[in-house]
């Protein structure tokens, strides 16, 4: 019930496409939904996150959208730039209390020109 | 700010022998975290700490591998005596700790890469 299934586990887009990563979760006690971004040698970085309260949240190129009845969420990356190849994780977790994330598997992304 | 700190970068060690990794997180940052990064999964959690007390240690293979956060600042994670399939990366997170509904960032260091042979 703690795991965060995630999909696909790489992806090859052409620069200028859009990128979609998918999760999905089971813990209904789940109420945060971050994602992180990171670069070979590098660890994880905070990207974008949001809560079920909300279907949709953008930030520039990335938005997440969220379907709280379905225990889904998703990353897009509009306008996907080389730089931007990277790997995701997908996150869940419960803000209450001490915060224990649970990671996606991960989707390594590639832009390329 | 200085980001989280993490040393040595890789490490590379037999079977059966004992290796350390050292972690300095960000000032004033309660709570620390250790994950183990196997190649091409997501990071795992083995062990939280709330200053220099454990609130999670429930993945933490405890037969082998130890933690501590000495005077609630730099940690060190041990594996002794280490096995093949603890090869991964090791990676250190801070975080200000707060709790009750306010979301609390990880950041996260570059983490030390472990080859067991």
């Amino acid at each position: 019930q703690q795991q965060v299934k995630q999909s696909p586990q790489s992806l090859i887009v052409q620069k200028g496409g859009i990128s979609i990563i998918n999760c999905a979760y089971e813990n209904t006690a789940f109420d945060y939904f971050p994602w992180y971004q990171q670069f070979p040698g590098k660890g994880p970085a905070l990207l974008i996150a949001i809560r079920p309260d909300v279907s949709e949240k953008k930030e520039g190129r990335f938005t997440i959208s969220f379907n709280k009845s379905a225990k889904q969420f998703s990353l897009h990356i509009m306008d996907s730039q080389p730089g931007d190849s990277a790997t995701y994780f997908c996150a869940a977790l419960n803000s209450g209390g001490y915060q224990k994330v649970t990671f996606g598997t991960g989707t390594k992304l590639q832009v390329i020109p | 700010e200085a980001g989280v700190a993490q040393s040595p970068r890789y490490k590379i060690i037999e079977k059966r022998q004992s290796v350390a990794f050292w972690c300095n997180p960000i000032s004033g940052h309660a709570t620390l975290y250790w994950y183990q990064q196997i190649l091409g999964q997501g990071p795992k959690l083995l062990i939280q700490f709330q200053n220099n007390g454990v609130v999670d240690d429930s993945q933490l293979p405890k037969d082998r591998f130890s933690a501590e956060r000495l005077k609630g600042v730099d940690s060190t994670l041990k594996i002794q005596p280490a096995k093949l399939e603890d090869s991964a990366v090791y990676l250190c997170a801070s975080s200000w700790g707060r709790t009750s509904g306010l979301t609390d960032t990880q950041y996260f260091g570059p983490g030390t890469r472990l080859t067991v042979l």
